[in-house]
């Protein structure tokens, strides 16, 4: 499953199918970027961060994928568990070392 | 444990007062920040500060006001609480290096009756 990022803040998936969240960031000046994982009654977790410099970058189960082109950042968590659950945001660092974020995406995972 | 801990983990109070939220870090980080969550969990940054810099966010109110004793505490002041205010607040630390990222706490549910 797909979401379009700011404009489809909700994105379903069958458990075992590859997800796909989807990031546009405001700033061709930014240059380090970083997905989180929010779970409910906690606070965002970092799952993975990628440099302007690079276009991809592979975690466990994560890669991050970035377009400067577009301005486009992209997660794609492979083989979806109910774990994966979670509201999951793209943050981009600006000047002076402000960090701004979207306006996430809540995935859910359907056993 | 290692960790970012905010207290109180929930607040209510009525509006006019005026309340502190403490942040302290253990993980030896040069800067910490604080960020405000909305009910459709839209994430703002209000203020970051390391020894040198305060930097504010020009939407926050002056009613907000961040002090650090040390450079491993950030405590959150808000006077006078508005029906607004009712929001998450979270504290957040990271290094001074380029590419570190933040690490945020477990939040406070601050409601205002």
């Amino acid at each position: 499953g797909e979401s379009v990022g700011l404009h489809l803040p909700t994105l379903s998936v069958q458990e075992g199918d590859n997800s796909i969240i989807n990031c546009a960031y405001s700033n061709s000046a930014s240059d380090y970027f970083i997905w989180y994982k929010q779970e409910s009654g906690k606070g965002p977790q970092f799952i993975i961060d990628i440099r302007s410099n690079m276009d991809k970058r592979q975690g466990q189960r994560v890669t991050v994928l970035l377009n400067k082109t577009v301005k486009h950042l992209s997660l794609q968590i492979a083989a979806t568990q109910p774990g994966d659950s979670a509201v999951y945001f793209c943050a981009e660092r600006k000047t002076g070392n402000q960090f701004y974020f979207g306006t996430g995406t809540s995935l859910t995972v359907i056993p | 444990d290692t960790a970012v801990s905010q207290t109180p983990k929930y607040l209510v109070t009525q509006m006019g007062n005026d309340k502190s939220i403490k942040c302290e870090q253990n993980l030896g980080h040069d800067t910490m920040y604080w960020y405000k969550q909305d009910s459709k969990k839209f994430l703002k940054i209000m203020f970051s500060y390391n020894n040198k810099e305060l930097i504010i966010n020009e939407t926050v109110p002056n009613r907000f006001s961040p002090k650090s004793p040390d450079k491993a505490h950030l405590n959150l002041h808000i006077n006078s609480l508005e029906l607004g205010d009712s929001a998450v607040y979270f504290c957040a630390s990271r290094l001074g290096t380029p590419s570190s990222p933040l690490h945020f706490g477990n939040g406070t549910r601050l409601t205002v009756t």
